[in-house]
């Protein structure tokens, strides 16, 4: 069965990085697609982008100036990493897998964990 | 882009039938044959309940199935069963856009 689980700083200050990496377990991170989501309190899902196993990427055009996703196939993980964050920022950031990226479902999901911008 | 829009709540009792509708636009939910349900209990991680409009994955129970008309698709949970109380998040593949968006959500609660 495949599990994701998000690890990372729970509280990152305004104006600074913000850095999640996903760890795969069960399965090969190689030949799908990893996004990652977010879920601002009270609000609905955001999709910020993904990655495929080979290090293509592609990514929400709101966030694209700040946002970059890599892949550690070594380690079966993948990263984000959010730039120059504010409180608009805080949410609860998922992991998930989709096998296609011109038909997208989201077959694997982390259960989440929660990054508060506070000072 | 805004998201696709959900009712915030909807209820029913055990045993009855509900359904969640979620409306796009000609640019996302009217266009593709894509959308896909998710089931959230707060603190796991979601769940794949439907993809492709009306396809079940495997192992996800034929009390939950999927539907489109237009701009709108919905989800019908069937047979009502306590542990089916959760929140429920439509997507949309919106190629020319965002890639994909979601719904806001919507909070099914089994009284």
């Amino acid at each position: 069965q495949v599990q994701l689980q998000e690890s990372g700083p729970g509280l990152v200050k305004p104006s600074e990085t913000l850095s999640l990496t996903c760890t795969v377990s069960g399965g090969s991170i190689s030949n799908y697609y990893w996004s990652w989501i977010r879920q601002p309190p009270g609000k609905g899902l955001e999709w910020i982008g993904y990655i495929y196993s080979s290090g293509s990427t592609n990514y929400n055009p709101s966030l694209k100036s700040r946002v970059t996703i890599s892949v550690d196939t070594s380690k079966n993980q993948f990263s984000v990493s959010l730039t120059s964050v504010t409180a608009a920022d805080t949410a609860v950031y998922f992991c998930a897998r989709s096998s296609m990226a011109a038909r997208p479902r989201f077959d694997y999901w982390g259960q989440g964990t929660l990054v508060t911008v506070s000072s | 882009q805004s998201a696709l829009t959900q009712p915030a709540s909807v209820s029913g009792s055990p045993g009855q039938s509900i359904t969640i509708s979620c409306t796009g636009t000609s640019s996302d939910v009217g266009s593709y044959d894509l959308v896909s349900w998710y089931q959230h209990h707060p603190g796991k991680a979601p769940k794949l309940m439907i993809y492709e409009v009306n396809k079940r994955p495997s192992g996800v129970s034929n009390r939950f199935s999927g539907s489109k008309s237009g701009n709108t698709a919905s989800l019908t949970i069937s047979g009502l069963q306590a542990e089916d109380e959760a929140d429920y998040c439509c997507c949309s593949y919106a190629v020319n856009t965002t890639y994909v968006i979601f719904g806001g959500g919507t909070k099914l609660t089994v009284l």
